[in-house]
């Protein structure tokens, strides 16, 4: 199983571009996520996905786009980059289950690193 | 509300002392805590997790963490350190009867290893 898997590992654009981050799973999981990761402040969630089909926002979704049109599949996109989405952007997905036995044990992929200028 | 802290931003051992990163939670609920770690340039990979059975969690690479209800912490530790053991480290918190979306991160922790 390759896991989680992000296109691409790199990006540079400039401001006003816009681009779109591939995440792709082979684990059958219902869940998808697309974090943030910035200096000091850990991973902070952008969008989520509880199934195929459906999305919904995190604590950071300004600026960004989701779409979960094949269950394996989650795409972020940023319709226009500005230099404060320069960031390393990290996939993940998980299980689910009935609640209480959802432990949200989340499987990540190596992230993108996307900058802005 | 959950939320999670990392009390340290940064630690160093020296090779072969133990190691303690320190993790402290607040939850409305009984939590799901984790523990994950974070190599340069890498993807976050799980340590250990606890989910409401054995309170001592035993994860890889010799990492242990005690979740200790009285004092809301989750403290990761490990008696004797590698240079290999050199990354970041994310405290979790999550509710098991929430949404996909409540899964707090920690801020992170730098552990460096001194030969």
């Amino acid at each position: 199983n390759a896991g989680v898997t992000q296109t691409p590992k790199f990006r540079v654009l400039k401001t006003g571009q816009s681009m779109t981050l591939l995440c792709a799973q082979d684990m059958n999981h219902e869940y998808m996520y697309w974090y943030r990761q910035d200096p000091g402040m850990g991973l902070r969630l952008i969008h989520y996905s509880v199934g195929e089909g459906t999305t919904a926002k995190g604590e950071v979704p300004d600026g960004y786009n989701v779409s979960r049109l094949k269950k394996q599949n989650f795409l972020l996109g940023l319709e226009s980059a500005a230099p404060s989405q320069t960031s390393v952007y990290f996939c993940a997905s998980s299980y689910s289950g009935p609640p209480g036995t959802d432990f949200k044990e989340q499987y990540f992929g190596p992230g993108t690193r996307l900058t802005v200028t | 509300a959950q939320s999670v802290t990392q009390l340290d931003s940064h630690v160093s051992v020296s090779e072969g002392t133990p190691v303690l990163l320190r993790c402290n939670y607040s939850s409305s609920y009984s939590p799901s805590l984790f523990w994950y770690v974070q190599h340069p340039n890498k993807g976050l990979q799980l340590l250990l997790k606890y989910t409401s059975a054995a309170t001592l969690v035993k994860g890889i690479n010799g990492f242990e963490a005690e979740f200790k209800k009285s004092e809301t912490s989750f403290h990761l530790t490990k008696p004797s350190a590698h240079m290999s053991d050199a990354a970041e480290y994310f405290c979790v918190v999550t509710d098991p009867y929430s949404s996909a979306s409540k899964i707090i991160f920690g801020s992170g922790t730098r552990l460096s290893i001194r030969p």
